[in-house]
């Protein structure tokens, strides 16, 4: 099953408004990241955000961990049109192998 | 600095059929992953090879298998395709799992 749940499952808001993306999870982790995926393209590397770490700031987006909760929010502000896409959470184990486990994603969408 | 390359983009192959599927790392990256990617679905992890070792495999039957080779390239193989099989595959790379991983395009595989 997968780790990461992402909430909403789908958000649609106007240009310049700010979306929120919440990623929820199981298990203890080293980090987690956050990705973008372009209409069934590969995926883009947003931020990634370490366990001891509870803010982070790139950019339009920010990050935050709360691992005591092991939930963790993307905020995108002043939103775009080309900001419509899906985003996933990405938690990540080290055993043996590092492995992504992603949720099922927030799909974004951006009215002009 | 070149990014990840997938090979081919797209395939169509039919059930029973064997297929692979080629990867190169962006440059100074010693580590790939394979994921496979339902429609609607977050990726969900194939395996992962480290210097050319597999060193961590997600549930997935042994007719799916890989190869990384010297200069940090990967195969993956599917033998015996089901319908099931239909999916993105995405190679990922990464220098260490505790920085991001950069995402190639994908591949679309069709089994009919």
């Amino acid at each position: 099953s997968q780790q990461g749940e992402e909430d909403p499952q789908a958000l649609s808001i106007q240009e310049g408004e700010n979306a929120t993306m919440n990623c929820s999870y199981k298990t203890s982790i080293n980090n987690l990241q956050w990705y973008r995926q372009n209409s069934g393209r590969g995926l883009v590397h947003l931020i990634l955000i370490r366990s001891n770490e509870r803010e982070k700031h790139s950019g339009r987006l920010r990050v935050t961990l709360d691992t005591s909760k092991k939930s963790s929010s993307l905020l995108i502000t002043a939103s775009r049109a080309a900001d419509t896409a899906s985003y996933f959470c990405a938690t990540v184990f080290f055993q043996g192998a590092q492995k992504l486990v992603f949720g099922q994603g927030t799909r974004l969408t951006i009215n002009p | 600095e070149t990014g990840v390359t997938q090979s081919p983009t797209h395939l169509i192959k039919t059930r029973g059929q064997q297929v692979t599927l080629r990867c190169s790392s962006q440059s100074g990256h010693n580590t790939v992953s394979w994921y496979q990617q339902a429609l609607g679905q977050g990726p969900q992890f194939i395996f992962q090879y480290y210097r050319e070792e597999e060193n961590g495999r997600g549930n997935f039957p042994p007719r799916f298998s890989g190869l990384q080779f010297p200069n940090y390239s990967s195969e993956l193989n599917v033998n015996a395709l089901e319908l099931d099989d239909s999916a993105l595959y995405l190679c990922a790379s990464s220098l260490s799992g505790a920085y991001g991983y950069t995402f190639g395009s994908g591949t679309r595989l069709t089994v009919v």
